[in-house]
């Protein structure tokens, strides 16, 4: 099994739905993460956590939520999708936060009509 | 924040030369700073990283070196095979995560 599971590996849906992207890991990491790509624009910070208490807004929050369920769950929510958050959403953990590396998941591409 | 600039966005070299990427970033605070490696269908795969107490760094074929006081760090991949085609991403510490550079498409021909 993968050290990081993301479901699903690709979705469809419309405008205005609420839609959930999950990660789990089994790395036993504390930190978790979810970053946006976009063709041309590289990987974009949305959410952080380093604990199941501590959840932080990245460069790209608007419009997205996060629930860190325990230390394994970090999901990443679109409360009412818009077709500009059509994209490749990656969810990554790392042991000791911005001075080690991350081990990525495989993806959700998302996109929204 | 931390802004970090990658160049170039695409690079085609011929199997068995040499290819260079660089990144430059903006907040002399940072202080770490990973590579990966993307393959098509893939998440990032870190390839190599430097800390900022050391200039270079060697894995076999790949080295990064790090500049501080010029803040630019570079990838280099020596006597390229078709396998290292891919998006290349750089990335440099913000604080609590890593601010990542656009990427850079690398296709070694035969």
């Amino acid at each position: 099994d993968a050290d990081v599971t993301q479901t699903p590996r690709n979705r469809i849906t419309k405008t205005g739905k609420r839609i959930m992207l999950e990660c789990s890991q089994t790395k036993g990491h504390d930190r978790m993460y979810w970053y946006r790509q976009d063709p041309g624009l590289g990987l974009r910070l949305i959410y952080y956590s380093f604990d199941v208490k501590d959840i932080n807004k990245g460069e790209i929050s608007d419009g997205y939520s996060v629930s860190r369920q325990a230390q394994a769950k970090f999901s990443l929510s679109l409360e009412s999708a818009i077709p500009n958050q059509t994209a490749l959403y990656f969810c990554a953990t790392s042991e000791t936060g911005a001075r080690d590396g991350y081990t990525f998941g495989s993806g959700t591409r998302l996109t929204v009509v | 924040g931390e802004n970090v600039e990658q160049h170039p966005s695409t690079l085609s070299v011929q199997e068995g030369d040499s290819a260079v990427i660089k990144c430059t970033y903006s907040d002399s605070a940072s202080n770490y700073f990973p590579w990966y490696k993307q393959e098509l269908g893939k998440g990032p795969q870190l390839i190599i990283d430097i800390r900022s107490n050391v200039g270079e760094k060697k894995d076999q074929r790949i080295a990064v070196t790090l500049n501080k006081t010029a803040k630019h760090f570079s990838l280099h991949i020596t006597e390229t095979q078709p396998e290292d085609s891919a998006v290349y991403f750089c990335a440099a510490s913000i604080q609590r995560a890593l601010n990542f550079g656009k990427g850079t498409s690398l296709l070694v021909t035969p």
